[in-house]
């Protein structure tokens, strides 16, 4: 079936380190899968952080990257220098360009040291 | 621009008991969705129009829950008996069409049921 899998929270990494969250897809019956990446502050909903339509392609938003691999089924977020204020919850979500619904992640919960 | 909107934030039960979730999306958004998202997991899709018309509900446990959008603006989730297994955030999203398009989340409507 069509399922994301990420890294297990929660997540803690010093201020001003590198970051990984990892996010691997399965699509077996989605022809066109789009990537996102959608996070949550405290107190605040849920919002899109960075969007991948095609394959090979890499977002970027607010000093985080991600790579859309088909041939790994991957979609690691990535930053290179964390701040405070990215302490959140992240999640990873496949979706369909033929469908409107999403599939996401559980979620991974990133606190920050300062 | 105004956001989508939830009503209400929350909402405690006991089991047995019926209650109704409405959403207001983003104007001019035709494209609806009802997720629900149970405590440390990510958000699961249950239902989602495009105006008026539903698009996918196999994932609503149709015994016990209903959704409509009568006009294609506005939208009602309900269920009929709820049980404990409902405890969980059930959130809204909108967007201007489906395929890749950015989906905008309401704050969400915390269930509990005793």
């Amino acid at each position: 079936g069509d399922s994301v899998t990420q890294t297990e929270g929660p997540v803690t990494v010093s201020e001003s380190e590198s970051l990984i969250i990892n996010c691997t897809y399965s699509a077996t019956s989605i022809a066109y899968p789009n990537l996102f990446w959608y996070v949550r502050y405290p107190g605040e909903g849920l919002q899109l952080l960075l969007k991948v339509i095609t394959a090979g392609q890499k977002g970027s938003s607010r000093g985080f990257e991600a790579t859309y691999n088909k041939e790994t089924t991957s979609f690691h977020l990535q930053k290179a220098s964390v701040q405070e204020s990215d302490s959140a919850v992240y999640y990873c979500a496949l979706g369909d360009y033929n469908q409107g619904k999403l599939i996401f992640g559980q979620g991974t919960k990133l606190s920050i040291k300062p | 621009e105004a956001g989508v909107t939830q009503s209400p934030r929350y909402a405690v039960l006991q089991e047995g008991q019926a209650v109704s979730f409405w959403c207001d999306p983003i104007s001019g958004h035709d494209t609806l969705y009802w997720y629900q998202q149970p405590r440390d997991q990510g958000p699961q899709l249950l239902v989602y129009f495009r105006d008026e018309a539903v698009i996918d509900n196999s994932q609503l446990p149709s015994d016990r829950f209903s959704a409509v959008r009568p006009k294609g603006t506005n939208s009602t989730l309900k269920i009929q008996s709820a049980k404990q297994g409902d405890t969980a955030t059930y959130l809204c999203a909108s967007s201007l069409d489906w395929g890749g398009y950015e989906q905008y989340f309401g704050p969400g409507t915390r269930l509990t049921v005793l």
